[in-house]
């Protein structure tokens, strides 16, 4: 089946402009998580979902950075006057909750390479 | 706060030789500890993972991993390197496995060449 897809797959953008980053995550799975990924780094995480709101926010940097995920699937990052700082490998996760409450792995898409110039 | 340290931040063996990835934790709770590897333009894929269990973790391609609380560590071992086993391996940390999201917390990540 389909894995976790994220478009585009590299974005390049002018400082101060506005950009989105697209997830859809595997089909059926409630909890979706952004990561960003710096250049020799491990990810960190950004913000995490189940369902549609965003049950953990705590990573996102600033105010600049948002996102949704308006019916519970697919989510949207975005950020505003994008500074070069910004530039990194959004990764975009997803993984199911079972009945009992546990969550199973996550699963990866390939991510987004964001380049600020 | 919960932390993950990976000791060596590229590691090189020969083929056939014996693979050590070392990950070191920090954590005021039991975690759950997880090693991801990533190919070159590549998600991050689950190699193995350790939620309370057995001790000793088995995952995919001959890999598996040791917990080891006293020494806070969760090192990640292959007796035989493939050549195909070159990647970056992160290592990674989770407070609550159960209704908590379950957010990793990464290290910096380790990269394994393989000389034939």
């Amino acid at each position: 089946g389909a894995g976790v897809s994220q478009t585009p797959s590299n974005k390049v953008t002018e400082k101060g402009k506005y950009v989105e980053l697209r997830c859809d995550p595997i089909s059926g799975h409630t909890a979706l998580y952004w990561y960003r990924q710096s250049l020799g780094q491990g990810p960190e995480f950004l913000i995490y979902f189940q369902g549609t709101g965003a049950a953990d926010d705590s990573g996102l940097p600033n105010d600049r950075f948002f996102a949704v995920r308006p019916e519970g699937s697919v989510s949207t990052l975005k950020i505003q006057r994008t500074e070069r700082g910004d530039s990194a490998v959004y990764l975009c996760a997803s993984s199911l909750k079972t009945s009992g409450g546990a969550y199973n792995e996550q699963f990866f898409g390939p991510g987004t390479r964001l380049t600020v110039l | 706060a919960q932390s993950v340290t990976q000791l060596g931040s590229h590691v090189s063996v020969s083929e056939g030789a014996l693979v050590l990835l070392r990950c070191n934790y920090s954590s005021s709770v039991p975690p759950y500890l997880f090693w991801y590897v990533q190919y070159p333009n590549q998600g991050l894929q689950l190699l193995l993972k350790y939620t309370s269990a057995a001790t000793l973790v088995k995952g995919i391609n001959g890999f598996e991993a040791e917990f080891k609380k006293s020494e806070t560590s969760f090192h990640l071992t292959k007796p035989s390197a493939h050549m195909s086993d070159a990647a970056e391996y992160f290592c990674a940390v989770s407070r609550f496995y159960y209704n908590q999201g379950g957010k990793l917390i990464f290290g910096q990540g380790t990269e394994l060449s393989v000389k034939p």
